[in-house]
């Protein structure tokens, strides 16, 4: 089944303790990103990757580091998590043929931040 | 820099009426796209239809239309024939070519619920 799997689905922890939150797809997407849903902002970028090796800036990438070592993989790295970090996090790919893909999400990751 | 706004924070719709979301944006760009994503409460992300700036005539999926307005920056979505299914998260959201290529800018959001 082709889709976008994030690890772990729901996690509490404590400030300062540094954490990773896995992103994987199986349909050989060129293209990644992270974004962080919190009420009444919407969805907003983190992070994003046009392709192996290559990673760019979102919108909020302040306290988040990425990297794109494989094609199906981008984690996101909390090196030391604050309470403002506590949101809603998802993971998307899509193919890079058209700039106006359709992004295929992952189930979303609960972050608590105390 | 890019930004969407959707106006409407709650929207309510009684079973087989018909409902339309708003959305406006604002871009100096001419290539671009625009997308409604619903998100249900299992708070999967899934698209409900696409449009494309060069495209004149308005995008359609079954129930789900657009009337998308360039010159005006809007970009609404109406539902017809709603139903129990269609209550949801619904967030519009832009995507350019050009350098802001795999820059995604998305919406407030609007909650939409259906009343049977």
């Amino acid at each position: 089944e082709a889709q976008v799997t994030q690890n772990p689905r729901y996690l509490i922890t404590v400030t300062g303790k540094k954490l990773t939150v896995t992103c994987s797809q199986n349909m050989n997407h060129e293209y990644m990103s992270w974004y962080r849903q919190d009420p009444g902002l919407g969805l907003r970028q983190i992070y994003y990757s046009m392709n192996v090796e290559v990673t760019d800036k979102g919108d909020v990438p302040e306290g988040y580091k990425v990297s794109r070592k494989e094609k199906r993989n981008f984690p996101l790295i909390l090196e030391s998590p604050s309470p403002n970090q506590t949101s809603l996090y998802f993971c998307a790919s899509s193919p890079r043929t058209e700039f106006g893909n359709e992004q295929f999400f992952g189930p979303g990751t609960r972050l608590t931040v105390l | 820099a890019q930004t969407v706004t959707q106006s409407q924070p709650e929207m309510s719709v009684q079973e087989a009426e018909t409902v339309t979301l708003s959305c406006t944006y604002d871009t100096s760009e001419s290539d671009y796209y625009l997308f409604w994503y619903k998100q249900p409460p299992s708070r999967q992300m899934i698209l409900v239809i696409r449009q494309e700036a060069y495209k004149q005539q308005n995008a359609t999926e079954n129930r789900f239309s657009v009337n998308f307005q360039k010159a005006a920056k809007s970009f609404s979505l109406k539902i017809s024939d709603s139903q129990l299914g269609d209550a949801a998260m619904y967030f519009c959201a832009y995507v350019a070519g050009g350098t802001s290529y795999g820059k995604l800018t998305f919406g407030q959001g609007t909650i939409l619920t259906v009343h049977p």
